[in-house]
């Protein structure tokens, strides 16, 4: 059983930079996987932001930058804003139809 | 991009449940399509995808055996037949657009706003 793992949550003076990770409970996230973000608010469905390791989605400001860090992908805002408080959440692409979501990650700007 | 829902409702446990989605803003048939579901406070999970034809499609193993999906690209629909529901598949159902020509790179790219399905006695 694949298990994808994120911090449950992190917290971001505003103006301040934040990055948050996506591993493998057995193994390294690489670009094969193509890891992917999401951002969702309470009632919202969730957002694109990242795909294929570091690529922005239209329209996501540039203050959201993907990357793999070590072992794992990696998630970084760059100038937290108010509105960037929200649940990050990862997924893997695992092949054969079979992608796994990471539990997300709770992002606090205070 | 548009993609709207419908067809979630409350159902029995055992019972059935179809799902649709409707798409617009894109051509339909030219990209892989997905349902994930959302748990009420809990995370994101993909329940079925399907490619540019019927031919290929994939289910969690949660669902596999009870879930189906399907696609008419003439119509620019997407349903999720569910079956046998169990209260553990209670969630916010998403359709999401996949990958143009179902090539990588792979990841959900628009996404619905959701219907809620809710299996309880």
């Amino acid at each position: 059983q694949t298990v994808v793992t994120q911090e449950p949550s992190f917290s971001v003076s505003p103006g301040g930079t934040v990055t948050l990770t996506c591993g493998l409970s057995s193994g390294s996230v690489s670009t094969s996987y193509y890891p992917s973000w999401y951002q969702q608010t309470p009632g919202q469905a969730p957002r694109t932001l990242i795909y294929h390791t570091n690529t922005r989605s239209s329209g996501v400001p540039h203050r959201f930058s993907g990357s793999i860090v070590g072992s794992k992908a990696a998630l970084t805002i760059t100038g937290a804003q108010a509105d960037d408080e929200s649940t990050y959440y990862c997924v893997l692409y695992m092949g054969s139809g079979i992608w796994v979501f990471g539990g997300g990650t709770k992002v606090t700007v205070l | 991009v548009s993609l709207v829902e419908s067809g979630g409702g409350l159902v029995q446990p055992g019972g059935s449940l179809r799902l649709s989605c409707s798409a617009s803003g894109f051509t339909f048939g030219a990209y892989s399509m997905h349902w994930v579901r959302q748990a009420p406070g809990k995370g994101l999970e993909c329940v079925s995808t399907i490619g540019l034809s019927e031919t290929k499609t994939y289910y969690a193993d949660s669902v596999k055996g009870r879930f189906t999906i399907s696609r008419d690209n003439s119509k620019k629909t997407l349903d999720l037949q569910m079956s046998s529901l169990r209260p553990g598949d209670t969630a916010i159902y998403f359709c999401v657009r996949g990958t143009f020509g179902d090539t990588s790179p792979y990841y959900f790219d628009d996404w619905g706003q959701g219907t809620l399905v809710t299996v309880s006695s």
